[in-house]
């Protein structure tokens, strides 16, 4: 039971161009989303997060959105830099608990 | 701010042997610990929550008797694989968070790659 997923495996953008990374849950329980970055053999490095109680948080470059009745998170980058090329991966907690996305790559291309 | 670490980064073993790998937080205090295993292309699958002083709690499936995880101090916490099978084969990764922000926030150690042979 795949409680958060993410349903594009990888997403090719041009620099500067805005990256826009998709989240959907299941579970209601979640009060907390984060977005990470990873690379291979490394562990995720935190990016942003919301809480259920917002619909919106931005840090520089980074925004997340969440539409709670849809029971969907976003992360858009922009503008978007080859340095962003990663595997980006949500997670939704509930009772400090994450439960991770499958990730989705990111390639941005000079 | 908010760095932990992890050793070994890589370690290769003989099938039946014991690894242990530590897991530590740098610059703060660790309210829980957490430890999670990572299959090729594949998620992060969370094994167990532990806090300083106290038992860990094993998610549903994992062996408590076989991956052993004590959190001796609020900036460490140690994972031991008892005889390890090539099956343990994986890469291990360990988050800690601290009170102060909100604590559902978890930092995440590089990473130890365990191969069994």
């Amino acid at each position: 039971d795949q409680q958060v997923k993410q349903n594009s495996p990888s997403l090719s953008v041009q620099e500067g161009r805005i990256s826009i990374l998709n989240c959907d849950y299941t579970n209601s329980m979640f009060d907390y989303f984060l977005w990470y970055k990873k690379y291979p053999a490394e562990g995720p490095t935190f990016l942003i997060s919301i809480s259920s109680i917002k619909d919106k948080n931005e840090d520089g470059r980074f925004t997340v959105f969440l539409n709670k009745s849809a029971k969907h998170l976003s992360l858009h980058i922009v503008p978007s830099q080859p340095g962003d090329s990663a595997v980006y991966f949500c997670a939704a907690s509930t009772y400090g608990k994450l439960t991770f996305g499958q990730g989705t790559i990111l390639t941005v291309h000079p | 701010g908010a760095v932990v670490s992890q050793h070994p980064s890589r370690v290769i073993c003989k099938s039946g042997t014991s690894v242990k790998i530590e897991c530590r937080s740098l610059d703060f205090q660790a309210t829980t610990m957490f430890w999670y295993r990572q299959f090729p292309k594949q998620s992060l699958m969370l094994m167990a929550t532990s806090n300083e002083g106290s038992k860990a709690t094993y998610e549903q499936g994992v062996e408590k008797d076989k991956f052993l995880i004590n959190h001796a101090s609020l900036t460490l916490s140690t994972l031991t694989v008892t005889s390890a099978h090539p099956e343990d084969s994986s890469f291990y990764i360990c988050s800690a968070s601290f009170s102060g922000v909100h604590t559902d926030t978890q930092y995440f150690g590089p990473g130890t790659r365990l191969t069994v042979l």
